[in-house]
């Protein structure tokens, strides 16, 4: 079954101190990609960072890196220095496109709260 | 350069009756996805327009229908209204290329409160 695994509903960090968000996938497709999305409570989804299944180096975009483990199925979010503007929901989502037919599955969030 | 858009913004109906949400993809972008969020829920994909042709489906009811016009942009329309369709709605547009993954950007989204 093709699936996006997000096991902390939670998570609390300090200010200016990094944080991961865990994120494991299911799927027996070779090709893929991952994504990090942020939801601020205005409900609009943001685009963080892409990780193709080839890509053999983690994505980094500025504060962002992505830690892919391939053979473990994950894809778990750094943010490095964090800042009260990071308190928002998470989510970790994989586009599958298998014989022209596509998929874009999105696990159930991580809830961020960065405290000063 | 102008972002994914969608309208309403906020909507109340009441069961039964029938709905229409508007999007305007990223100025580029050909492909439309909507998707609903249920409260404390990840989005879950209803469907994807294509060259004006619905390309992809998810496990959403025929009450659930849409349309793309020839500018990109789509509606998605919802009838006979159930108290579960109240959540936020939103629209996603990409480039479709062949072979590659498409990064999808969205919209503010819609919120829709069922009575």
């Amino acid at each position: 079954a093709q699936k996006i695994t997000q096991t902390q509903p939670g998570m609390f960090v300090q200010e200016k101190e990094a944080v991961t968000l865990d994120c494991t996938y299911d799927t027996s497709d070779q090709s893929y990609g991952l994504f990090w999305y942020k939801q601020p409570s205005s409900g609009e989804m943001i685009f963080l960072i892409y990780q193709g299944s080839y890509d053999e180096q983690n994505a980094t975009e500025g504060r962002y890196s992505l830690n892919f483990q391939k053979a473990r199925k994950s894809a778990n979010l750094v943010i490095s220095a964090s800042q009260l503007g990071d308190s928002a929901m998470y989510f970790c989502a994989m586009s599958l496109t298998t014989s022209g037919t596509y998929k874009y599955i999105f696990g159930t969030g991580t809830r961020l709260k960065v405290l000063a | 350069d102008a972002g994914v858009t969608q309208s309403p913004t906020h909507l109340i109906k009441t069961r039964g009756q029938q709905v229409t949400l508007r999007c305007s993809p990223k100025s580029g972008h050909d492909t439309v996805s909507w998707y609903q969020q249920a409260l404390g829920q990840g989005p879950q994909f209803i469907f994807q327009y294509y060259e004006e042709e619905e390309r992809q489906r998810g496990n959403f009811p025929d009450r659930f229908s849409g349309h793309q016009f020839p500018n990109y942009s789509s509606e998605l329309n919802v009838n006979a209204l159930l108290l579960g369709d109240s959540a936020l709605y939103l629209c996603a547009s990409s480039l479709r290329r062949t072979g590659r993954t498409e990064t999808q950007y969205f919209g503010p989204g819609t919120r829709l409160l069922v009575l």
